[in-house]
C-alpha cells in the first residue's frame, strides 16, 4: 500500500525565514494532496488540498509543490511567524481509492520570534 | 454549514474496561465517515471508514469496532481497552464521492491506565 515519508520531523526556523517541508510517496497513481495543520492538543487544519494536474499551489503565507515525476509533495512557507509553530502532516490519496487518506510522518515546526 | 461534534472530549479508563467514542455530523447529508488515532506526538492511521448507514470498512486492526447506526453518527468501540489504545481519536467527514478533502473534529484524547 501507499507509504508517506516526511522530512524533516523537527524544523526550527527563526520569524522571517522560510521552513521547508518534503514528502515522498510511493504510489504513482495518487491524485489528491492535502497538507494539514495541527496545533499543540488540537484537531487538524486543512491548509491546501492540490490536484495531481497543479505542479504549484499558493496560499497564504505558503506555496505547495507537486512532483509527479519524483513523487514528491513540498510545502514551503514563506516569512514563517510564530503563528505558523505546529505540527504538519502531509496526506495522499491514491486515485482508485478515495477513502484512503495516508498521512505522512509530521514535521513539528518551531518558530522562533 | 457542517458541523462536526466528538463526545467525550477525553477519557480516562482502565487497561480492559469497555470503551465507546461517538462522533455526529451535522449539516451534511450522507457523508463519508472515517476514525482517524494519533499516539501521542505520531502521525495519523486511518482506522475505519463508512460510505453508508450500517456498513463500515476496517482499515486497520487494532482490537477496535467501529458501527455508523444513523446516517449522522460514528461510533467507536471495544469491549476491552489495551495500554496500546491510548491516543488522540479523530473522526472525519468528506463529500460522499470520496477523493475530497476530509475535515476533522476535534478529537478525544484517551489515556488507558
Amino acid at each position: 500500500g501507499e507509504q508517506v515519508e516526511q522530512r524533516p520531523p523537527h524544523l526550527s526556523v527563526r520569524e522571517g525565514d522560510s521552513a521547508f517541508i518534503t514528502c515522498t510517496y510511493t504510489d504513482p497513481n495518487s491524485y489528491y494532496f492535502f497538507w494539514y495543520k495541527q496545533e499543540p492538543g488540537a484537531s487538524l487544519q486543512l491548509l491546501m488540498k492540490v490536484f495531481s494536474s497543479t505542479e504549484i499551489n499558493e496560499g497564504q503565507g505558503f506555496t505547495v509543490l507537486l512532483n509527479k515525476k519524483d513523487t514528491r509533495l513540498s510545502l514551503n512557507l514563506t516569512a514563517a511567524h510564530p503563528g505558523d509553530s505546529a505540527a504538519y502532516f502531509c496526506a495522499v490519496s491514491a486515485g482508485n481509492m478515495g477513502y484512503k487518506l495516508t498521512f505522512g510522518t509530521g514535521t513539528s515546526l518551531l518558530v522562533d520570534p | 454549514a457542517q458541523t462536526i461534534h466528538q463526545w467525550p472530549v477525553a477519557e480516562i479508563k482502565a487497561v480492559g474496561s469497555p470503551l465507546s467514542l461517538g462522533c455526529t455530523i451535522k449539516g451534511k447529508s450522507s457523508p463519508n465517515l472515517y476514525w482517524y488515532w494519533q499516539a501521542t506526538g505520531g502521525t495519523l492511521q486511518q482506522l475505519f471508514y463508512s460510505i453508508t448507514v450500517g456498513q463500515v470498512e476496517s482499515v486497520v486492526q487494532l482490537n477496535l469496532s467501529a458501527s455508523r447506526p444513523k446516517d449522522d453518527q460514528f461510533i467507536l468501540s471495544t469491549e476491552k481497552l489495551l495500554l496500546s489504545h491510548s491516543g488522540f481519536y479523530l473522526c472525519a467527514w468528506s463529500l460522499a464521492r470520496g477523493n475530497t478533502e476530509v475535515f476533522f473534529g476535534k478529537g478525544t484524547r484517551l489515556t488507558v491506565v
